[in-house]
């Protein structure tokens, strides 16, 4: 079975340009999170779709959006980058009606 | 008070001894439990899950549950230096989550000497 696959794996983007993220979770798991984890930092929690809705956000600006498509693929999308935004995306997948999140490698963004 | 409570460490062990992570969380109607290990720049792996009181093992791995104590706790027997990594306490808590959103605690980093 493969596991959560996130792209791209690294992503250079300017001050005040919008970066976009995607996720493709366990085949049959149809939840998908976001989190964000800043150097030295724990895991801060974005944003949860489950059946294409968003079901909850954390404390984040609005320009962190995103949104999960028919197959329960998500996209992130971050706009008017700054540089605190520079920190390692992570996915996580979860089975219907289960809470146990499984992770994908992340994609690490940088914003100079 | 934070909602997941870990000391960061590190916590040293000598290779082949127990090592004992602590956790603590604030949502007394929690009820599902998880250990994640993530390596340096990695993603967090899931390790073990528990939703009842007292023990349950796998393989070297055994993690501990007392929702009277509000605490958690991940045992990892005849430590190997490949252990070396932070390990995350994770928390489902119905008071504040929300269906199944997850709260994770800073992380206890783990080095395990030669």
């Amino acid at each position: 079975e493969a596991g959560v696959t996130q792209s791209p794996t690294h992503l250079i983007k300017t001050r005040g340009q919008q970066a976009t993220l995607r996720c493709s979770p366990i085949s049959g798991h149809t939840s998908v999170y976001w989190y964000q984890q800043a150097l030295g930092l724990g895991l801060q929690f974005l944003l949860w779709y489950d059946e294409g809705e968003e079901r909850n956000r954390g404390n984040f600006p609005p320009r962190f959006s995103g949104r999960q498509f028919p197959n329960y693929s998500s996209e992130l999308n971050v706009n008017a980058l700054e540089l605190e935004d520079s920190a390692l995306y992570l996915c996580a997948s979860t089975r219907r009606g289960t809470d146990t999140q499984y992770f994908g490698p992340g994609t690490r963004l940088t914003v100079l | 008070q934070k909602e997941v409570e870990q000391n960061s460490g590190p916590l040293s062990v000598p290779e082949g001894a127990i090592a004992s992570l602590n956790c603590t969380y604030s949502d007394r109607g929690s009820q599902s439990f998880f250990w994640y290990r993530q390596y340096s720049g990695k993603s967090p792996e899931l390790i073990m899950s528990i939703y009842s009181n007292g023990d349950k093992e796998d393989g070297r791995f055994t993690a501990q549950l007392n929702k009277a104590s509000q605490y958690v706790s991940l045992l990892i027997r005849d430590s190997q230096p490949s252990d070396s990594a932070t390990y995350l306490c994770a928390v489902n808590p119905i008071l504040t989550g929300g269906g199944n959103k997850l709260t994770f605690g800073t992380g206890t980093q783990l080095k395990v000497e030669l």
